[in-house]
């Protein structure tokens, strides 16, 4: 599977739009990039994923670019609740998928 | 629902003993698998299973054993416990392209 690049860390202001971004210059033409976080000890949630077109769900926006090599994870209006460890992660579709989480990216929401 | 269930939620055990940690699922996935996350470090994957009475390893299984005899039910076996496996154990199962994830088992081996 390909493997993704994340910047250790982010902070945002509550309120603002967070723009996480991954690259994943390697991905192959049938792998999706799926997003996870993770609120402080819990286990990982799901957020989002998408093959090529920018997906929108009630969580996030997921934009990814027209090579593929890269994305970008957009929560619209961020709030405290949601500093989290976000995880990019690259892999094949399906629930057999067998997604292989990185460290991930801490995203600090201020107030 | 109650999603992913793991028990127990905290352990200590001393090197060399044995014990399972629990995991149920009540949404009827075909998939689960177990994985471990040490300080911080990702998840890595120990053993999965596509369903009932069929598992395989996955990236780190060395000292790991599991079972799947119902679609429910997907234990994890800790044979000789050792220092190394000091970590925090998820369980998750699949539904298409969204795995959830149970609340984690923290382990400490002394």
């Amino acid at each position: 599977d390909a493997k993704t690049t994340q910047p250790p860390s982010m902070d945002c202001a509550e309120g603002r739009a967070a723009n996480l971004p991954c690259n994943h210059s390697t991905i192959s033409g049938n792998e999706y990039v799926y997003w996870y976080r993770q609120i402080h000890s819990q286990g990982p949630q799901y957020i989002i994923h998408g093959l090529k077109n920018n997906e929108t769900n009630e969580m996030a926006s997921l934009i990814i670019t027209e090579d593929r090599k890269s994305s970008t994870l957009i929560l619209p209006h961020a709030t405290l609740r949601d500093t989290a460890v976000y995880y990019c992660i690259v892999g094949r579709t399906g629930a057999n998928s067998k997604l292989t989480f990185g460290k991930g990216i801490t995203l600090s929401v201020r107030p | 629902n109650a999603g992913v269930t793991q028990t127990p939620k905290f352990q200590v055990l001393k090197t060399g003993q044995s014990m399972t940690l629990q995991c149920a699922q009540d949404m009827n996935h075909e998939y689960m698998s177990w994985y471990r996350q040490d300080p911080g470090m990702g998840l890595r994957l120990i053993h999965y299973s596509v369903g009932a009475g069929i598992t395989d390893q996955g990236e780190v299984p060395n000292g790991y054993n599991v079972s799947r005899s119902t679609t429910e039910d997907f234990p994890l076996r800790l044979l000789s416990a050792a220092p190394s496996q000091t970590s925090v154990y998820f369980c998750a199962s699949s539904r298409a392209n969204e795995q959830f994830f149970g609340p984690g088992t923290r382990l400490t081996v002394l």
